[in-house]
């Protein structure tokens, strides 16, 4: 089966420092990869999206890579902040002529401590 | 409007009922998409509309979960005979289309008694 795995549930880590998420895929090479930022109660929230021909993304404290030969997708945010915590999640998309599937991991949910 | 909305924000429901969600997506947004959110879970996938066409049902979990889009904007979400396994948050989201974002709403918390 097709799969999209987020490999922490909760991550912690101090204020100031990198939080790290990963992202691993089974099976096939999605066209694209999302990342979506998630606050309790609310929708996800669009961060980033990387196309598998693509290393690295960025976009602010936000980095992304995608490494088709480890089927990984790593999350960055760089000098993170109390602010930054949430539920990370990222989406696999594959698009064939009129259909797209977009199927979320399971979310890592991130606690910046200050 | 501005973003997505979703109506209502809480749904309870007594088993059995039937309930309809509703989704006004964003101004000419082609794409919408259904999904569910259990607790602590993603969103998982239920169905998916091309304007007017429903091109993926495939993750309506039963037959009781109907979706239509009749006109290619608002979108409605129907649940028949309800179940307490029902219960979780039914997002919605819409797109331009292609692999671009999805901006979701805020989601319709269903809970079922």
């Amino acid at each position: 089966s097709q799969k999209i795995e987020q490999n922490s549930e909760a991550l912690n880590i101090q204020e100031g420092k990198t939080a790290t998420l990963t992202c691993n895929y089974t099976n096939y090479s999605p066209a694209y990869l999302q990342w979506y930022r998630q606050d309790p109660g609310r929708g996800p929230v669009f961060l980033l999206l990387i196309r598998e021909n693509e290393k690295e993304k960025r976009k602010e404290r936000l980095k992304v890579t995608f490494d088709t030969t480890l089927k990984q997708s790593l999350f960055h945010i760089t000098a993170s902040q109390p602010a930054d915590s949430a539920t990370y999640l990222c989406a696999r998309v594959i698009s064939s002529g009129s259909a797209r599937q977009l199927t979320f991991g399971s979310g890592t949910q991130l606690t910046v401590l200050p | 409007g501005a973003g997505v909305s979703q109506s209502p924000r809480y749904k309870v429901a007594k088993r059995g009922q039937d309930v309809a969600l509703r989704c006004d997506p964003i101004s000419g947004h082609v794409s919408l998409f259904w999904y569910q959110q259990a607790l602590g879970q993603g969103p998982e996938f239920l169905t998916y509309f091309q304007n007017e066409a429903q091109l993926d049902k495939s993750g309506l979990p039963s037959d009781r979960f109907f979706a239509e889009r009749p006109e290619g904007s608002v979108s409605t979400l129907k649940i028949q005979r309800t179940q307490q396994e029902d219960s979780a948050v039914y997002l919605c989201a819409s797109s331009w289309g292609g692999a671009g974002e999805l901006f979701f709403g805020e989601g319709s918390r269903l809970t079922v008694l």
